[in-house]
Order: C-alpha cells, then sequence, then structure tokens
C-alpha cells in the first residue's frame, strides 16, 4: 500500500528555522517526483515545488524560488521541506504528493503556525 | 506559466441535482488535466486524470470531459458525500498549476 506519511504539526516564532518530512512507502521511492502543496487557512492549493528522489533534481514555483529548500533523502524514502526563517505568512497546511498524472496520494498534511 | 481558471467559485445544488465545473486554462494542455474533490480538514483526493479517466472506486456518475483549454466536471444525481470543494490541475509541464476551486454547497 502506498503511504506518504507527513511529520507531526509545528508552532514556531517568527525568525525561526522548521524542516518538515513526508516518508514514502509502499513503492519505489526514487521512481517518482514528490512535490509540496501549500494551503493556507481557507485558501486554495499552491504548488511550491518538486523534488525527483532519484537524482535530487529539484523546480521550484516562482513564488517560492528562494523562501524554501525542498530536498529528498532517498536513503530513508524522505522528502523535506525548509525554511531558514519562518514568517507568519508561513502559518498553512502543507502537504506532500506523489506526482503521476497530477496527484495519485497525498501526505496527510502537517500544520505550521508561525506567531509571537 | 499555464494558469488554470474554474467557475464558478461557488455552486448551490441540491441532493440528486446534476452539476457541471468548468476549468479553463491559459494554453492548450492537451488532455493533461486532473480533478480533485478537498473536503474540510482533509487532503485533496483525485477523482478523474486525463481529463477523462475515472479514479478507481470513483462512482460513475462523476465524468470528466475536455481537451485543449476547455476542461469540465460533471456529477449527476448529487449525494451528501459530495458537497465539498473541487480543484481542476493541470500536469503538462511544471508548475503543475491549480484551479482556485469551485465550493459546492448545499441549497
Amino acid at each position: 500500500e502506498v503511504q506518504l506519511v507527513q511529520s507531526g504539526a509545528e508552532v514556531k516564532k517568527p525568525g525561526e528555522s522548521l524542516k518538515i518530512s513526508c516518508k514514502g512507502s509502499g513503492y519505489k521511492f526514487t521512481n517518482y517526483w514528490i512535490g509540496w502543496v501549500r494551503q493556507m487557512p481557507g485558501k486554495d492549493l499552491e504548488w511550491m515545488g518538486i523534488v525527483y528522489p532519484g537524482d535530487s533534481d529539484t523546480r521550484y514555483s516562482p513564488p517560492f524560488q528562494g523562501q524554501v529548500i525542498i530536498s529528498a533523502d532517498k536513503s530513508i524514502s524522505t522528502a523535506f521541506l525548509q525554511w531558514s526563517s519562518l514568517k507568519a505568512s508561513d502559518s498553512a497546511i502543507y502537504y506532500c504528493a506523489r506526482l503521476t498524472d497530477g496527484v495519485d496520494f497525498w501526505g496527510q498534511g502537517t500544520l505550521v503556525t508561525v506567531s509571537s | 506559466d499555464i494558469q488554470m481558471t474554474q467557475s464558478p467559485s461557488t455552486l448551490s445544488a441540491s441532493v440528486g441535482d446534476r452539476v457541471t465545473f468548468t476549468c479553463r486554462a491559459s494554453q492548450s494542455i492537451g488532455h493533461w488535466v486532473a480533478w480533485y474533490q478537498q473536503k474540510p480538514g482533509k487532503a485533496p483526493k483525485r477523482l478523474i486524470y486525463k481529463a477523462s479517466t475515472l479514479e478507481s472506486g470513483v462512482p460513475s456518475r462523476l465524468s470528466g470531459s475536455g481537451s485543449g483549454t476547455e476542461f469540465t466536471l460533471t456529477i449527476s444525481g448529487l449525494q451528501p458525500d459530495d458537497f465539498a470543494t473541487y480543484y481542476c490541475q493541470h500536469y503538462d509541464n511544471y508548475p503543475y498549476n491549480f484551479g482556485q476551486g469551485t465550493k459546492l454547497e448545499i441549497k
């Protein structure tokens, strides 16, 4: 059974760093692109970027270029999304997603709250 | 980047109705479109891919059509479980943008 299991909810202060994770199982992790999608409270789905764990090829959507780092560690079948300095506007739910004909599998989401 | 525009933003309907959601791409994308349903507090769920291929387990009263720049998702015989938000997404080339969603409400 294919599963993407994300790390738990986080509460951070502005300026802090954060790295959240997405562990894939039930399939060959290196063969599929993994994407990260942001959903701010009550808002739409936004692509942040994608990573190919096989060779760590990474692409970012323009609004997120330079704002986050997307990576993957194929040895532990895990993709990551990280921030070096969080802002209040980074408060959102973040989903990881396996790309096949759009998205065929989603993680359960990680709620990130940034508040002073 | 290819933009996806959904209409309407909100749709009010009753159980048993037939409804149609529309998604327009800013340039031709062949049939590289997927549709998702999202309920509050849950991850989206794919319903249709390649514009008209039904996801396994999705009831046949849902259907998708279109190619190029115009796409539709139709639900016949609305059930209570169908009231949710629906998103289209293209995957022609990165970034695979979503539409802004259509919220299906109970009339």
